[in-house]
């Protein structure tokens, strides 16, 4: 079975600052690591995810994310971050033997703040 | 319109009352799933269905039932509602033969049991 860990439950920043949102996972089989971003009173929309090939990643609205396996981290970053980012983040895992199935983290809310 | 609509968006209910969750989704999307959301603990899956014929319990099964009722129809049910069944649930989609391992979330049913 897999986990995953997202140390931070809040990250507190100034508006064009760059952030960094860790997340580290847990299991015995090649997986599939995802970022969800979930914003005020809605679902959850995916941000980027890894599947094979590079280890970095390039998402939606200048986040990205880097594969690495001898760390089993997948944190998430973004040189310069708008006031529009402020939401909860999720990072999530799938294994390749048991596809479709997400373990998600707990979430780190970010806050960006003027 | 959205790809997958849930119903209702708010419900408080009273313990030991059944409820009903519905869940509806216009992508084509053979893969469904129910999640609940607890502050601190992400996202926790409750049942996932690959097909209208099969169903599967996920992490969190107990005190909930699930029907499909069509590809594009997926239900939770409560069936004797408890305090602690009070969360925010989502369902979720995906499809095996399309972009790989991507799940496609409502906007959520926000669920108060008394």
């Amino acid at each position: 079975a897999q986990s995953v860990t997202q140390l931070d439950s809040q990250v507190p920043v100034f508006e064009e600052a760059p952030v960094e949102l860790r997340c580290n996972y847990s299991s015995s089989v090649s997986v599939y690591l995802f970022w969800y971003v979930q914003y005020p009173n809605q679902g959850l929309q995916l941000l980027l995810k890894y599947l094979s090939g590079s280890t970095l990643v390039k998402g939606i609205n200048g986040f990205e994310a880097e594969f690495n396996k001898s760390q089993t981290s997948f944190h998430l970053r973004k040189p310069s971050v708008h006031i529009s980012d402020t939401a909860e983040y999720f990072c999530a895992v799938s294994d390749l033997g048991t596809a479709s199935k997400l373990t998600f983290g707990t979430g780190t809310r970010l806050q960006v703040t003027l | 319109d959205a790809d997958v609509t849930q119903t209702p968006r708010n419900r408080i209910t009273k313990t030991g009352k059944r409820i009903m969750l519905e869940c509806s989704q216009t992508k084509g999307h053979d893969r469904m799933y129910w999640y609940r959301q607890d502050p601190g603990l992400g996202l926790r899956l409750i049942y996932y269905s690959f097909d209208v014929k099969d169903i599967n319990k996920g992490e969190i099964s107990d005190g909930y039932s699930v029907s499909r009722q069509a590809q594009a129809k997926f239900s939770l049910s409560l069936e004797s509602a408890i305090p602690n069944q009070t969360a925010l649930y989502f369902c979720a989609t995906s499809d095996p033969q399309g972009e790989t391992e991507t799940q496609y979330f409502g906007p959520g049913t926000r669920l108060l049991v008394l």
